[in-house]
């Protein structure tokens, strides 16, 4: 059973520099699966900000930016804000079609 | 400015069939993929199901397959996922989500979403 894993919580000071992180638990994951990042606050539906690995969606400011570091997806947020505090997903494509979601960061700004 | 706007959703008992639909607006929709993707309350998102532009492959998760099934109407803007044999733990908000272009691009732009609670 394929998991994809990501850090339940993290916490940056303001104006600070966070990797969240995105692994597979049966492999590594490389450009070749596709990883997306989301951002999502309580209430309101998912914002997509990185797509294929490192290319930020439309609108989505260049203090975020996705990798490949190690063997992992990473979304970097660098001069963290008050209103980044949120709950952060990745996507990885796992094949046959078929796409799956990690358990989601939970990040406090503080 | 790409507009979803989903609708359908309720409370439907254990066992019955409940259809979802989705309006889109602002964008060529038969050029582009759909998918669905649901979050339980308190849960991860769950990619659910995706149809290709023109109908001819659709994708499901294990979780709904045989169960669920996606299909749209491009004359009408709209994709649909019918839903059967609901089960309590798909009860969830499901949102609407256009594609990329390029499949493996994922998903772009999310529908508000609604909220389907299968309860007795």
């Amino acid at each position: 059973q394929t998991v994809v894993t990501q850090e339940p919580s993290f916490s940056v000071s303001p104006g600070g520099t966070v990797t969240l992180t995105c692994g597979l638990s049966s492999d590594s994951v490389s450009t070749s699966y596709y990883p997306s990042w989301y951002q999502q606050t309580p209430g309101q539906p998912p914002r997509t900000l990185i797509y294929s690995t490192n290319t930020r969606s439309s609108g989505v400011p260049d203090r975020f930016s996705g990798s490949i570091l190690g063997n992992k997806a990473a979304l970097t947020i660098t001069g963290a804000q008050a209103d980044d505090e949120s709950d952060y997903y990745c996507v990885l494509y796992v094949g046959s079609g078929k796409w799956m979601f990690g358990g989601g960061t939970k990040l406090t700004v503080l | 400015q790409v507009q979803l706007v989903e609708s359908g959703g309720g409370v439907v008992q254990p066992g019955r069939s409940l259809r979802l639909s989705c309006s889109a607006s602002e964008f060529t929709f038969s050029a582009y993929g759909m998918h669905w993707v649901r979050q339980a309350p308190g849960k991860r998102l769950e990619w659910v199901a995706v149809m290709s532009h023109d109908g001819s492959n659709k994708y499901y998760a294990d979780s709904v397959k045989g169960r669920f099934t996606i299909s749209r109407d491009n004359s009408k803007n709209t994709v649909y996922l019918q839903m059967n044999s609901l089960r309590t733990e798909d009860t969830a908000v499901y949102y609407c989500v256009l594609g990329h272009l390029y499949y493996y691009y994922g998903m772009d732009v999310w529908g508000q979403g609604t909220t389907v609670t299968v309860s007795s």
